[in-house]
């Protein structure tokens, strides 16, 4: 159980480009949904919170217009980094988790995005 | 906020040998504490998690402690093998919002 699948796993594109990135919760409903950011052999920091239905919550530092986060269902959100530029090249991880705030996060596998 | 730091930053141990990671945090309204294994190109995985009301839990191999009045707490792993080799994240966080995590730890278990 509490399986989050993450889509693309790889995405290679031009400087320029917005980028969409899929989590899904495949057999739960997340009421809430995580964004993390992980550089190579570092740690994952927190992106922004969303929650079904409602704008995201972005953490301190992130640019909300450069990374945005759509959490249409309970099982769905997606992340759009737009106007991609090689600095936004890194391991991008999203978490899910159900009921409340005492329930686990689960994560995704990962979406690696290279930007040339 | 919080902070959390996490040490050794890498280890190596025998096949069949304990293995144990450490981590503290800084603020005393973190009420809980998961660790996570993260292999190469996938993301982490919960293995274990503790709750402040709770000073140790067990899961067949694995193993947590929490103090709380020192504000750390640590993973123990028995009986290692190769397959445990990965990267370790602890994580502090108020609920199961925001986790902070610490900056990881790689084990390498040896045949």
């Amino acid at each position: 159980g509490a399986v989050v699948s993450q889509h693309p796993s790889r995405v290679i594109c031009k400087s320029g480009t917005s980028v969409k990135i899929e989590c899904r919760s495949l057999d739960f409903q997340a009421t809430t949904m995580f964004w993390y950011r992980q550089f190579p052999k570092k740690s994952l920091m927190l992106m922004a919170t969303s929650n079904e239905g409602s704008k995201a919550t972005y953490e301190q530092g992130v640019e909300k217009d450069k990374f945005l986060i759509n959490h249409a269902s309970l099982t769905l959100s997606t992340l759009t980094v737009t106007s991609a530029h090689p600095e936004d090249s890194s391991f991008y991880i999203c978490s899910a988790r159900g009921g409340g705030i005492n329930q686990p996060q689960h994560f995704g596998d990962g979406t690696r995005l290279s930007i040339l | 906020g919080e902070n959390v730091e996490q040490h050794p930053s890498t280890l190596s141990v025998q096949e069949g040998d304990s293995a144990v990671i450490k981590c503290t945090y800084s603020d005393s309204a973190s009420n809980y504490f998961p660790w996570y294994k993260q292999e190469l190109g996938k993301g982490p995985q919960l293995i274990i998690d503790i709750r402040s009301n709770v000073g140790e839990k067990k899961d067949q191999r694995i193993a947590v402690t929490l103090n709380k009045t020192a504000k750390h707490f640590s993973l123990h792993i028995t009986e290692t093998q190769p397959e445990d080799s990965a990267v370790y994240f602890c994580a502090a966080s108020l609920y199961t919002d925001k986790l902070i995590f610490g900056t990881g730890t790689r084990l390498q278990v040896f045949p």
